[in-house]
């Protein structure tokens, strides 16, 4: 079963905009991480956080972790046409498990 | 090193026959994972693997389904007999690890599936 559920479904800003992201899962974690996919490619790891850790900033990406809602958001800031993919969040719930959601599809339009 | 790297990236198969998908992880990954990637069903986790052992098997769907790892550098998922439900794109990943957890996870391109 899916651990991470990732909200909206689907997003669709213009170029310039910022687009956020959201994930909640259900059991306790390690780490939560996201990734990105371009249509008929494979994941590609963007930035993890540490469940001990509340924000952390990678260029124009901002992921905040609240533990107490087993929640998270990604905040992509000034977003461009080139950041149109599919998100996902992905859990560690024990050991080495990686644990994907459903994900969110981006489409950002110039 | 070139990633994690699969084969074949596509393959086209009768409904019965037996299909063997292959993945190289990255040298070094304690880690590695097999996941099936549909429409209707997101991106399951099918199996995964710690130091060449496999530790979760609970997302393999049913017995036609079974995977190894040989060695550090090889692992396959065979399918046997194929069904066209089975039809997906696969990928395989690995993972460095650190104290017992995965880490960042690196994708190969993936398997597509189709059973006709």
């Amino acid at each position: 079963s899916q651990q991470g559920e990732e909200d909206p479904q689907a997003l669709s800003i213009q170029e310039g905009e910022n687009a956020t992201m959201n994930c909640s899962y259900k059991t306790s974690i390690n780490n939560l991480q996201w990734y990105r996919q371009n249509s008929g490619r494979g994941l590609v790891h963007l930035i993890l956080i540490r469940s001990n850790e509340r924000e952390k900033h990678s260029g124009r990406l901002r992921v905040t972790l609240d533990t107490s809602k087993k929640s998270s958001s990604l905040l992509i800031t000034a977003s461009r046409a080139a950041d149109t993919a599919s998100y996902f969040c992905a859990t560690t719930p024990q050991g080495g498990k990686l644990i994907f959601g459903q994900g969110t599809e981006l489409s950002v339009k110039p | 090193d070139a990633g994690v790297i699969q084969s074949p990236r596509h393959e086209v198969t009768e409904m019965g026959q037996e299909v063997t998908l292959r993945c190289k992880p990255i040298s070094g990954h304690d880690y590695l994972f097999w996941y099936r990637q549909t429409m209707m069903r997101g991106l399951e986790l099918l199996i995964y693997f710690n130091n060449n052992v496999p530790i979760d098997d609970s997302g393999m769907p049913e017995d036609r389904f079974s995977a190894k790892m040989p060695n550090a550098s090889f692992s396959t998922l065979k399918i046997q007999p194929s069904e066209p439900r089975d039809s997906a794109v696969y990928f395989c990943a690995s993972s460095p690890g650190d104290r017992g957890m995965n880490t960042e996870a690196f994708f190969g391109q993936g398997t597509r599936l189709t059973v006709v």
